[in-house]
């Protein structure tokens, strides 16, 4: 059975940077491409990041370019977003996902940005 | 970018009744491999976001067959057979054709 947990949400301030992890089991990580989303409060799902397994590419929304970034350690199955110059717009639940076209979920992380 | 929008944005049903909910892209969803790359989603209060549908019809392994998905090119839609009250929650579309990868908007499932 998949299962994503995600760790490192808290309360930062405005500029301020969080390293966020997923810890993956139940299927093979290091052959999965994988997935970050996030849902701010009151608002609808955003595509953040994904990190191909096969190629190393990475892929980013504009809202979170040049600030973030998505990284993988397969001899620890744990999937990491590193999050700087955070914003109070960046404040959401933060979700992985394995694959493309986000197959399994974990249950989310909450991200809080003010001061 | 796909600009993917939903509707109703709230869809009140009766136990027991069907339900539908449209999802229209800004342009085709046909990849170059020939596939469609529309997906459905499901988030429940208390529960991890799950996947209903992928590439328009096919039902991820553990969802009921109440819920169907259809439409090829630009117009989508979920439907649910007879709506029960597990399936309270929001539903989202997501196009996974292009990046930027772009959800609709979002429709709150409610019962009457």
């Amino acid at each position: 059975e998949v299962h994503l947990l995600e760790s490192g949400g808290g309360l930062v301030q405005p500029g301020g940077s969080l390293t966020l992890s997923c810890a993956a089991s139940g299927f093979v990580f290091s052959r999965s491409h994988m997935s970050w989303v996030r849902r701010a409060p009151g608002k609808g799902l955003e595509w953040v990041a994904t990190l191909s397994a096969t190629t190393g590419n990475t892929y980013y929304a504009d809202s979170v370019k040049g600030r973030f970034t998505i990284s993988r350690d397969n001899s620890k199955n744990t999937l990491y977003l590193q999050m700087d110059s955070l914003r109070a717009e960046d404040t959401a639940v933060y979700y992985c996902a394995e694959n493309w076209n986000l197959d399994f979920w974990g249950q989310g992380t909450l991200v809080t940005v003010s001061s | 970018d796909i600009m993917m929008t939903q509707s109703p944005l709230s869809l009140p049903v009766t136990l027991g009744q069907p339900a539908s909910i449209s999802c229209r892209s800004s342009q085709s969803l046909l990849h170059s491999d020939g596939n469609t790359y529309l997906n459905w989603f499901q988030l429940r209060p208390g529960h991890s976001p799950r996947r209903l549908i992928y590439k328009v019809s096919n039902r991820d392994s553990g969802v009921p067959d109440r819920f169907s998905g259809s439409g090829s090119g630009t117009d989508f839609t979920l439907k649910i057979s007879r709506v029960e009250a597990e399936d309270v929650g929001l539903y989202y579309c997501m196009q996974g054709t292009q990046w930027p990868r772009t959800f609709g908007g979002g429709t709150k499932v409610e019962i009457k």
